[in-house]
């Protein structure tokens, strides 16, 4: 069975511009959440999504947005970026909410710098 | 609110040698603890995790940990380490939907 699939792998982007990332989740996880790897901040919760709905948010500016289409496919974006926005994005997907429960599987992420 | 602090940012050990990485968390609930394994440029592999039940959690790769509520640990250990080890492990916590809060990283060497 197919796993988490994050698109693009690898993006290079100039400040102020702005990215969308994608995610497709397992056939069957209904549960999407986004993190933001950085050397110096770690791993960082983004957003989680369910059912279409944002359930979840981290402590991010409003220039990181997302959202889950009906099949349970997610994007994010970041507007305006900077340079601080290089990072690894994780996208991970669960069959429901309830981590313990079910468990995260996570993609292999998108590798954005901010050029 | 949760935290996780992971003992040592750098861990290296022998082949065949006893593996042992540190975790500390602070949960205001009971928590779901996990322990995961990231290699170069790839995303986060599940090694284990704890719920509730069996405090000794048995996981992939011949790695194990223990949940001690007194201690509020949760130490990830392999009783002899190989090569393909050598990795990013990251312990994790969870409190309340599928938000996880990680630890800073523990990355391990292994050494001929």
């Amino acid at each position: 069975k197919a796993g988490v699939t994050q698109t693009p792998r690898y993006l290079i982007k100039t400040r102020g511009q702005q990215v969308t990332l994608s995610c497709s989740p397992i056939s069957g996880h209904r549960s999407v959440s986004w993190y933001q790897q950085t050397p110096g901040q770690g791993l960082q919760f983004l957003f989680e999504y369910f059912s279409e709905t944002q359930r979840n948010k981290g402590n991010f500016p409003g220039r990181f947005s997302g959202r889950q289409f009906s099949n349970s496919r997610s994007e994010m974006n970041v507007s305006t970026l900077e340079l601080g926005d290089s990072a690894l994005y994780l996208c991970a997907s669960s069959l429901s909410m309830g981590q313990g429960d079910y468990g995260y599987t996570f993609g292999s992420g998108t590798r954005l710098t901010v050029v | 609110a949760q935290s996780v602090t992971q003992l040592g940012s750098h861990v290296s050990v022998s082949e065949g040698a006893l593996v042992l990485l540190r975790c500390n968390y602070s949960s205001s609930v009971p928590p779901y603890l996990f322990w995961y394994v990231q290699y170069p440029n790839q995303g986060l592999q599940l090694l284990l995790k704890y719920t509730t039940g069996a405090t000794l959690v048995k996981g992939i790769n011949g790695f194990e940990a223990e949940f001690k509520k007194s201690e509020t640990s949760f130490h990830l250990t392999k009783p002899s380490a190989h090569m393909s080890d050598a990795a990013e492990y990251f312990c994790a916590v969870a409190g309340g939907g599928n938000k996880l809060t990680f630890g800073t990283g523990t990355q391990l060497k292994v050494e001929l």
